[in-house]
């Protein structure tokens, strides 16, 4: 079935780092989304994108549609305590509607 | 406005025993996401609705597994019987359209013994 590479697995930072994960596909994808889930909840959307080559704010969560059409980025600048839990990438396939989830970036700050 | 809604939050079983979970979309929200998750992993999508369609079902394990959305509003997804691992969370979306911005509820966390 489809796949979505997503990495890092987990990143353990400072408070005030800066963020960077990336998701990767064989497949080309007209939609990229960014989710992210905290312990015991749903996953919740950050940031969609629609257009190759966009790149979107959402405070201090920026992400990019890859120019290729194939992979996606989200930084996140200056990471706070509330940053701390999973985020997860999506891509959309336009021929069945099919949302194609990657496992997850865990984000971790350390003490 | 109300966020997606799902019950019970937390169930504890016997292998074997039938189990239901319901969800209450986003009003206005004609589709309707079931999906699984185990610990760890991404969402894996069970069913997808639009209104009251069964849209995309080949994810569901239909020998133990079922749903239905009737007046395209509320849905319930069963699993019986339940075996060890059907252990998981089980997670409902809604969406106005099939777009992919879709809202989760809290998720039905499910326990097999």
């Amino acid at each position: 079935g489809q796949q979505l590479n997503q990495s890092p697995q987990s990143m353990f930072i400072q408070e005030g780092e800066d963020v960077s994960m990336n998701c990767t596909s064989s497949s080309i994808f007209n939609t990229w989304l960014w989710y992210k889930q905290d312990p015991g909840e749903g996953p919740v959307l950050l940031i969609a994108l629609y257009k190759a080559g966009e790149l979107t704010s959402n405070g201090r969560l920026t992400a990019q549609f890859g120019i290729t059409r194939k992979d996606s980025f989200l930084n996140i600048s200056a990471s706070i305590p509330s940053d701390v839990g999973i985020y997860f990438c999506a891509g959309l396939m336009d021929s069945n509607y099919q949302l194609i989830w990657g496992a997850g970036t865990k984000l971790i700050i350390k003490p | 406005e109300a966020g997606v809604v799902q019950s019970p939050r937390y169930k504890i079983i016997e292998k074997k025993q039938p189990v239901a979970f319901w969800c209450n979309p986003i009003s206005g929200h004609n589709t309707l996401y079931w999906y699984l998750q185990n610990l760890g992993q991404g969402p894996e999508l069970l069913i997808r609705y639009e209104n009251e369609e069964a849209v995309d079902d080949s994810q569901l394990p239909k020998d133990r597994f079922s749903a239905e959305r009737l007046k395209g509003v509320d849905s319930t997804l069963k699993i019986q019987p339940a075996e060890l691992g059907d252990s998981a969370v089980y997670l409902c979306a809604s969406s106005y359209s099939h777009g992919g911005e879709l809202f989760f509820g809290e998720g039905s966390r499910l326990t097999v013994l």
